[in-house]
């Protein structure tokens, strides 16, 4: 499969539980985005990735979130103090300048 | 207002017929534009994408632009139930935004038998 990788599919956790959500982009796109979607919304932007480099992060990631992608292959996302506002599905895509952006199947975080 | 806004739904055709989606954008800075197909549950899938204004067709599907009226639109012609889903306007701005896409609020199509 050489599609957007994403893992976990699915993780419930507790209020105030850390977790971590990896993407594995298509081999070839230096380009990495991450969006959250609610449900009934569009995906919101997070953050973005070129190569290994965070060059932009969206006024929605508060401090308990942070993005790697410490060798411009995978990526992974943690938020810290998980609150039921973060319940949400987490999606990533990959692409290349000037082609379009395919996304994975996504995480969905659910917050009990 | 909203940086990109779709029309609201849902949206309802019989097979066969054409279906019409529609989405309008605030920020003439934007140069690129696609459409996403989400089944419930599942990620959004590209269906197409346009650049330049006027039309642009692929199978059964014709996406328009006309950025001096900052519309975009998706028409779908012999509508199947396998059709039914929320569609997905996204732009694309130039410059330093690196390519992140903003997406509207999607709009729920079904297309009944």
């Amino acid at each position: 499969d050489t599609g957007v990788s994403q893992n976990p599919r699915h993780k419930i956790t507790k209020r105030g539980q850390n977790v971590t959500f990896r993407c594995d982009p298509i081999s070839e796109h230096n380009r990495l985005y991450w969006y959250r979607q609610t449900l009934g919304q569009g995906p919101e932007f997070l953050t973005y990735f070129q190569n290994e480099a965070q060059l932009e992060k969206s006024r929605l990631l508060s401090d308990r979130f942070s993005a790697e992608r410490p060798k411009g292959s995978f990526s992974t996302l943690e938020i810290q103090r998980t609150e039921q506002g973060d319940s949400a599905m987490y999606l990533c895509a990959s692409g290349r300048e000037n082609q379009p952006q395919h996304f994975g199947d996504g995480t969905r975080l659910s917050i009990l | 207002q909203k940086e990109v806004e779709q029309n609201s739904g849902p949206l309802s055709v019989p097979e066969g017929a054409i279906a019409s989606l529609n989405c309008t954008y605030s920020d003439r800075g934007s140069q690129s534009f696609f459409w996403y197909r989400q089944y419930s549950g599942k990620s959004p899938e590209l269906i197409m994408f346009i650049y330049s204004n006027g039309d642009k067709e692929d199978g059964r599907f014709t996406a328009q632009l006309n950025k001096a009226s900052q519309y975009v639109s998706l028409l779908i012609r012999d509508s199947q139930p396998s059709d039914s889903a929320t569609y997905l306007c996204a732009r694309q701005a130039g410059g330093t935004s690196y390519g992140k896409l903003t997406f509207g609020q999607g709009t729920i199509l079904t297309v009944h038998p």
